[in-house]
């Protein structure tokens, strides 16, 4: 299958301060990505969908000026979490799909704010 | 909005064991897919489904798109203990940018 690389893989900040979290295809080009949290032994919760050049869509009850999405080419895409707080400790997964009907996981993200 | 019912939640098997789980819909999906998901990990896909009625293998897993495209299921034949792990079945009802719904996971436990 096609390769989703997210960075970093693990982050701690502290408490106020913003993270930035990118996810590029590697292999192939991405006209769609999306941005999910998972918690604790919990499925995958669709945070936003992005598509290249234009503005994210976001899933109800997720703040758009709290997790910044920006889509800026057809390999990449950025999560940033403004002024974290440690309610935002979570697992934050990306992924990506192109032409095909498939879609193509990052390895996550594990972010703790302290 | 859409509903994915995936069952069992969770289930203890001994090494050598078949193992099988299902999710239905509420509404009608034109892809299914099955992903793998290792702890610390982002979920690994396993098989896509794109037809009614298809019914496909990798390795020792198979799957198949049911007849009403509400509802799929994935077989794990002879299991080993590396099977271990949370299993997610995730459909799409169509549309250009591919958005997911997610079921809830089945997490395995293989016992050597």
């Amino acid at each position: 299958g096609a390769v989703v690389s997210q960075h970093p893989s693990r982050v701690i900040c502290k408490s106020g301060t913003s993270v930035k979290i990118e996810c590029r295809s590697l292999d192939f080009q991405a006209t769609t990505m999306f941005w999910y949290r998972q918690f604790p032994k919990k499925s995958l919760m669709l945070m936003a969908t992005s598509n290249e050049g234009s503005k994210a869509t976001y899933e109800q009850g997720v703040e758009k000026d709290k997790f910044l999405i920006n889509h800026a080419s057809l390999t990449l895409s950025t999560l940033t979490v403004t002024s974290a707080h440690p309610e935002d400790s979570s697992f934050y997964i990306c992924s990506c799909s192109g032409q095909g009907n498939e879609a193509f996981f990052g390895q996550g993200t594990r972010l703790t704010v302290v | 909005g859409q509903q994915l019912n995936q069952s069992p939640q969770s289930m203890f098997i001994q090494e050598g064991e078949d193992v099988s789980m299902n999710c239905t819909s509420s509404s009608i999906f034109n892809t299914w897919l099955w992903y793998k998901q290792d702890p610390g990990e982002g979920p690994v896909l396993l098989i896509a489904l794109y037809k009614a009625g298809e019914l496909t293998s990798n390795g020792r897993l198979t799957a198949q798109f049911g007849i009403t495209r509400k509802d799929s299921f994935l077989n794990i034949s002879a299991s080993i203990p590396s099977d271990v792990g949370i299993y997610f079945c995730a459909g799409n009802s169509g549309g250009s940018n591919y958005k997911l719904t997610f079921g809830k996971g089945t997490l395995l436990t293989v016992n050597p």
